[in-house]
């Protein structure tokens, strides 16, 4: 089945550790997207990619990094994890930006900073 | 900052009727994207309206939208178990940096 594919499902991370969150799409689709999900908050974006080999800034990027070295893949690196990056966090693509396509989500990535 | 705020917060009816869901923004917008999530699980993309519409159907939801007061609501009819979900209205703005901003949603629980 087409779509998004996120690694790992959840995960305890110490505080102050290194983590990549994976992302992985197989519809060619241009664009790429992370955002976080808090109770009370929605979704919140935290970077963002147009194509291949650019990336942009979203909501709340502080403490996140993000690569698009080829057209599938899309992952976030929290360099130095605290307690308050403690989220459901979601990748998610769209065949271009800002040209009214609806976005495909994964199933997300539950992270706990201990 | 939020753009889309979704009223009611949370929504409970019984199978079979129609459940409204209703989204307010600030700022000027290209289009207003409805999203269904389940518990636990990643968003799926409902339905797009433009900003040029006035009301859109799919199946059996009913999307309208207003941009003289900013607002949209989504219609479910006869609604079903398989409903119970949370609902996102998503705004993607016309002032350059084109990102789908979200609401906080809407829970709607369908009682069997």
């Amino acid at each position: 089945t087409a779509g998004i594919t996120q690694a790992p499902t959840s995960q305890i991370l110490a505080a102050g550790r290194s983590m990549t969150l994976r992302c992985t799409q197989d519809m060619r689709h241009n664009a790429m997207y992370w955002y976080r999900q808090d109770l009370g908050l929605g979704l919140r974006l935290i970077h963002y990619s147009n194509t291949a080999g650019t990336t942009g800034k979203g909501e709340v990027p502080d403490g996140y990094s993000v690569s698009r070295a080829n057209t599938d893949d899309f992952p976030l690196t929290l360099a130095s994890a605290v307690p308050s990056q403690t989220s459901v966090y979601f990748c998610a693509s769209s065949e271009d930006r800002g040209l009214g396509y609806g976005y495909t989500f994964g199933s997300g990535t539950r992270l706990t900073v201990v | 900052s939020q753009q889309g705020e979704e009223d009611p917060q949370a929504l409970s009816i019984q199978e079979g009727e129609n459940a409204t869901m209703n989204c307010s923004y600030k700022t000027s917008i290209n289009n207003l994207q409805w999203y269904r999530q389940n518990s636990g699980r990643g968003l799926v993309h409902l339905i797009l309206i433009r900003s040029n519409e006035r009301e859109k159907h799919s199946g059996r939801l009913r999307v309208t939208l207003d941009t003289s007061k900013k607002s949209s609501s989504l219609l479910i009819t006869a609604s079903r178990a398989a409903d119970t979900a949370s609902y996102f209205c998503a705004t993607e703005s016309n002032f350059g940096n084109e990102k789908l901003t979200f609401g906080t949603g809407t829970r709607l629980t369908i009682i069997p």
